[in-house]
């Protein structure tokens, strides 16, 4: 059974940086793509970025660009996030979550697994 | 780029059927079939409804249904049960500088 654990919760100060890990079991990472989603406390889901599986080529959101990266680990099946220079509006569940294909194989920007989230809190 | 517009709250009574609508521009909701649904109850990962507008994923019930018309894509949710009371969200490749975009999120309370 395919599935994404993520690392423990993180408690960081303001300009500091935050690296959260993505475990992948179940399934080869090189087979889908990862892709990253926050959520503020009582806000709604945003989309942060995403890592493919063939070639680990990264696209950001333009919010975070400059500040976010991706990356994988193949050997040990592990995705990694990391955002620098934090402000408090920062502070939010962090979920990776797995790009699904569809019966053609083709990417559908759609995700089918998620990890179970990464609570990250940014204060002084 | 703004999220996908949803109504902030809908609410239906058991046994009911309700229609969550998301709202896009002819650049992306109207340009690609890449639409998914995503229901999240409270303190939950999300979890994935439909995807490329219509089509469920394995074990999601068949009381979940999507459409997409124009720029305006919906979640039709038939048979109302007390466990569909969650948020749902849309979700949209928009192709252009930050290529997936999220709905705000429709509370649906099950009256």
């Amino acid at each position: 059974q395919a599935q994404l654990v993520q690392s423990g919760a993180d408690v960081r100060k303001p300009g500091a940086s935050m690296k959260v890990s993505c475990k992948a079991s179940g399934y080869n990472l090189k087979s889908h793509g990862i892709s990253w989603v926050r959520q503020a406390p009582g806000q709604g889901l945003e989309w942060m970025g995403w890592i493919t599986s063939y070639s680990g080529k990264t696209t950001y959101a333009q919010k975070f660009q400059g500040r976010v990266t991706m990356t994988t680990d193949t050997s040990t099946n592990t995705a990694y996030m990391e955002l620098r220079s934090l402000r408090s509006d920062d502070s939010a569940i962090y979920y990776c979550a797995r790009d699904m294909t569809n019966e053609s194989g083709y990417e559908t920007s759609a995700f089918d697994i998620w990890g179970q989230g990464t609570m990250v809190t940014v204060s002084s | 780029q703004s999220a996908l517009t949803q109504p902030a709250s809908v609410s239906g009574s058991p046994g009911q059927s309700i229609t969550i609508s998301c709202t896009g521009t002819s650049s992306d909701v109207g340009s690609y079939d890449l639409v998914s649904w995503y229901q999240q109850h409270p303190g939950k990962a999300p979890r994935v409804l439909i995807y490329e507008v219509t089509k469920r994923p394995s074990g999601i019930s068949n009381r979940f249904s999507g459409s997409k018309s124009g720029n305006t894509a919906s979640l039709t949710i038939s048979g109302l049960q007390a466990e569909d009371e969650a948020d749902y969200y849309c979700c949209s490749y928009v192709g252009y500088s930050t290529p997936v975009l999220f709905g705000g999120g429709t509370k649906l309370a099950v009256l």
